[in-house]
């Protein structure tokens, strides 16, 4: 089944400690987007490719940067997590096109601790 | 004023009944509108998406879009408790290309 698949699940890491989260998909999707979503509330658009665009919210820390080497993967990271860093991170894909960016499809998310 | 507002919650409904969950938004250019489901500690799940005006049904499931209201909703008929989670609305579009407003959720407990 094509889908979105994140790695790790969860991941625990130290304060400053730099760390990669990878994202990938089946879906042959060209946008990929990355999203914080801290409990009890909405995700939040950190950025996002449009093939190989980059796009970035305006509100994003420096701290978070992303890669994409390719069409199927993404990754995320965090230069120097603190504890305010500790989040769920979802991948999410979406097919773009003339019609404009079209419904966008989840990971599993990576659950991501700071110590 | 919230970009994307949804009735603040929690909704508890009995097992069998109509659960209907509401969502307004500001931009009048937004072009399209989805509904997701999240569990608990688990990722969004798109369960529905709607682009015109009127009704869309899928199942147990109907979306409603009145786009001169601002108003999207939900309707999840013959709630199971396997619905209960927390449901996002999300709008598309207008001056936002291509990028989701997420609304605050709201919690959903069917109750057997």
């Amino acid at each position: 089944d094509a889908m979105v698949i994140q790695n790790p699940r969860y991941q625990v890491t130290q304060f400053g400690k730099p760390v990669t989260l990878s994202c990938s998909q089946t879906l042959n999707h060209n946008v990929m987007y990355w999203y914080q979503q801290k409990s009890s509330q909405a995700p939040k658009l950190l950025f996002h490719y449009y093939d190989k665009d980059f796009n970035n919210e305006a509100d994003t820390p420096d701290n978070f940067q992303s890669r994409r080497p390719n069409t199927s993967f993404c990754f995320l990271d965090i230069r120097s997590p603190g504890l305010g860093d500790a989040a769920m991170y979802l991948c999410a894909t979406s097919k773009g096109g003339l019609a404009g960016y079209n419904e966008q499809f989840f990971g599993p998310g990576t659950r991501l601790t700071v110590l | 004023q919230k970009e994307v507002e949804q009735n603040s919650g929690p909704l508890s409904v009995p097992e069998g009944a109509i659960a209907s969950l509401n969502c307004t938004y500001s931009d009048r250019g937004s072009q399209s509108f989805f509904w997701y489901r999240q569990y608990s500690g688990k990722s969004p799940e798109l369960i529905m998406s709607i682009y015109s005006n009127g009704d869309k049904e899928d199942g147990r499931f109907t979306a409603q879009l009145n786009k001169a209201s601002q108003y999207v909703s939900l309707l999840i008929r013959d709630s199971q408790p396997s619905d209960s989670a927390t449901y996002l609305c999300a709008v598309r579009g207008g001056t936002s290309y291509g990028k989701l407003t997420f609304g605050q959720g709201t919690i959903l407990t069917v109750h057997p």
